[in-house]
């Protein structure tokens, strides 16, 4: 089954306790992207990343970092996790970004307290 | 910078009426624009996508509209059904940038 995971799903962690969030595509999609989803604020992308190698930032990078250093695999690392990190962040990927349909993850929910 | 707005906020309907979803955008340099359903505590399924050389498509019940030189698009929904009920979102990937912007979508609420 085509599909984008994402763990943990849930997670409640304490300021400073670096942490990363998995995603793992298992469509050989060229495009993964962060988002993170906050009420208000909508969804606002965090990182992608075109292909292996290739990582740029979204529109709110600050405090996150990512790697891709495989095409399935594209890790959201918190080095120093802060209270207004809190929200609910989505992993998404697609075959290419100008054609291709956006696939998402179902969600990690995150608590830093 | 681009930017995507979506009317209404929330929309309550009755069952089996025909209804329009609207997003507009400021940048008419895109890629494509898709428009999603996300159910609460759920990921995003994605419903329709428009290539920014078309005018719509169409799936089931549902039909999206594409308009670049006016920066709009309308989701369709035919003879909605309490089923339909979700958040409705849309994104444009930017044609300058590799950016994919939502908006910030319209709840709809479709009563038995």
């Amino acid at each position: 089954e085509a599909q984008v995971t994402q763990n943990p799903r849930y997670l409640i962690t304490v300021t400073g306790k670096k942490l990363t969030v998995t995603c793992s595509q298992n469509m050989n999609h060229e495009y993964m992207s962060w988002y993170r989803q906050d009420p208000g604020l909508g969804l606002r992308q965090i990182y992608y990343s075109m292909n292996v190698e290739v990582t740029d930032k979204g529109d709110v990078p600050e405090g996150y970092k990512v790697s891709r250093k495989e095409k399935r695999n594209f890790p959201l690392i918190l080095e120093s996790p802060s209270p207004n990190q809190t929200s609910l962040y989505f992993c998404a990927s697609s075959s290419r970004l100008a054609t291709g349909e956006l696939f998402f993850g179902e969600g990690s929910r995150l608590t830093v307290l | 910078k681009q930017e995507v707005t979506q009317i209404p906020a929330a929309l309550s309907v009755p069952e089996g009426e025909n209804l329009v979803l609207n997003c507009s955008f400021t940048d008419s340099a895109i890629y494509n624009l898709q428009w999603f359903r996300q159910d609460p505590g759920k990921g995003l399924t994605s419903l329709l996508l428009i290539q920014s050389s078309q005018r719509e498509q169409t799936s089931g019940r549902l039909n999206a509209s594409l308009d670049k030189s006016s920066g709009r698009s309308t989701l369709y929904i035919a003879a909605s059904q309490p089923g339909d009920s979700a958040t409705y979102l849309c994104a444009v990937t930017g044609g300058a940038t590799n950016k994919l912007i939502f908006g910030t979508g319209t709840l709809l609420a479709v009563q038995p």
